[in-house]
C-alpha cells in the first residue's frame, strides 16, 4: 500500500490528452513539491517534472504538472506511442521523514 | 557526462549481507544528497535511503531501518549501501540517484539483489 495513490492504469489514443492523478496528504503533497518519473520497460526512471510544475531541459512541453491541495496531476498532451510506459509521482513526507512514491500508473496508447 | 554505476548485487541467502556501491562521475559528488531506490520484480519504485552531502545526516524507509546503512566517500565519489539481515522481500533492483526532485537528476542502471535459499 503506497502512501501516494495513483490509478494503476490509464489509456488514450494517439493525439489525445491524458491525465494521471496522485493523491496524498498534508504531510507530503500538501507541503512539499512533487516530481514525476517515466519508466520504460527495462530502463531506469527518467525525470519528467520537478517542483510540481517544472520541466527539466529536454523534456517535451507535451508533459505538464499541476498541484492543488493534497493532489497532483501529470498531463500528457498529443499522446504518442512512445509515451507508453509506467509513470510515478514522488515527494517528501514530513511525518515519515522520507521520500514516498506513488504505486505507479501504466499508460497504454491504444 | 554524468555516470552512476552500481555494483555489488547478487544472490544471497536470507539473513545474509551485501554491500552495494555506486561510483559517480561527471558531476560534483560532494554537492549532492544521494539516494538509493529499489524496485522489486514487476513492482513499483520504493525509496530506500538518502544521505546528506557531507554524510552527517541519513534517512531510511521504515522497512529497512536498523538493517541497512547508507554511507559515502566523497574523496572517491562513491556511495554505499550496507545491507544486513536480508529478507526475501528485499529482492529488487537497487538504483542510486543524485536527486529525486531537482532540475538535474541522474540515475544509475541498477544492480539486482536476489535474496533466496
Amino acid at each position: 500500500q503506497s502512501v501516494l495513490t495513483q490509478p494503476p492504469s490509464a489509456s488514450g489514443t494517439p493525439g489525445q490528452r491524458v491525465a494521471i492523478s496522485c493523491s496524498g496528504s498534508s504531510s507530503n503533497i500538501g507541503s512539499n513539491g512533487v516530481a514525476w518519473y517515466q519508466q520504460l520497460p527495462g530502463t531506469a526512471p527518467k525525470l519528467l517534472i520537478h517542483g510540481d510544475t517544472q520541466r527539466p531541459s529536454g523534456v517535451p512541453d507535451r508533459f505538464s504538472g499541476s498541484k492543488s491541495g493534497t493532489s497532483a496531476s501529470l498531463a500528457i498532451s498529443g499522446l504518442q506511442s512512445e509515451d507508453e510506459a509506467d509513470y510515478y509521482c514522488v515527494t517528501w513526507d514530513d511525518s515519515l521523514n522520507g521520500w514516498v512514491f506513488g504505486g505507479g500508473t501504466k499508460l497504454t496508447v491504444l | 557526462e554524468v555516470q552512476l554505476v552500481e555494483s555489488g548485487g547478487g544472490l544471497v541467502q536470507p539473513g545474509g549481507s551485501l554491500r552495494l556501491s555506486c561510483a559517480a562521475s561527471g558531476f560534483t559528488f560532494s554537492n549532492h544528497w544521494m539516494h538509493w531506490v529499489r524496485q522489486a520484480p514487476g513492482k513499483g519504485l520504493v525509496w530506500v535511503s538518502n544521505i546528506k552531502t557531507d554524510g552527517s545526516r541519513t534517512n531510511y524507509a521504515g522497512s529497512v531501518k536498523g538493517r541497512f546503512t547508507i554511507s559515502r566517500d566523497n574523496a572517491k565519489s562513491t556511495l554505499y549501501l550496507q545491507m544486513n539481515s536480508l529478507r526475501a522481500e528485499d529482492t529488487a533492483v537497487y538504483y542510486c540517484t543524485n536527486g529525486l526532485s531537482s532540475s538535474s537528476v541522474n540515475w544509475g542502471r541498477g544492480t539486482l539483489v536476489t535474496v533466496s535459499s
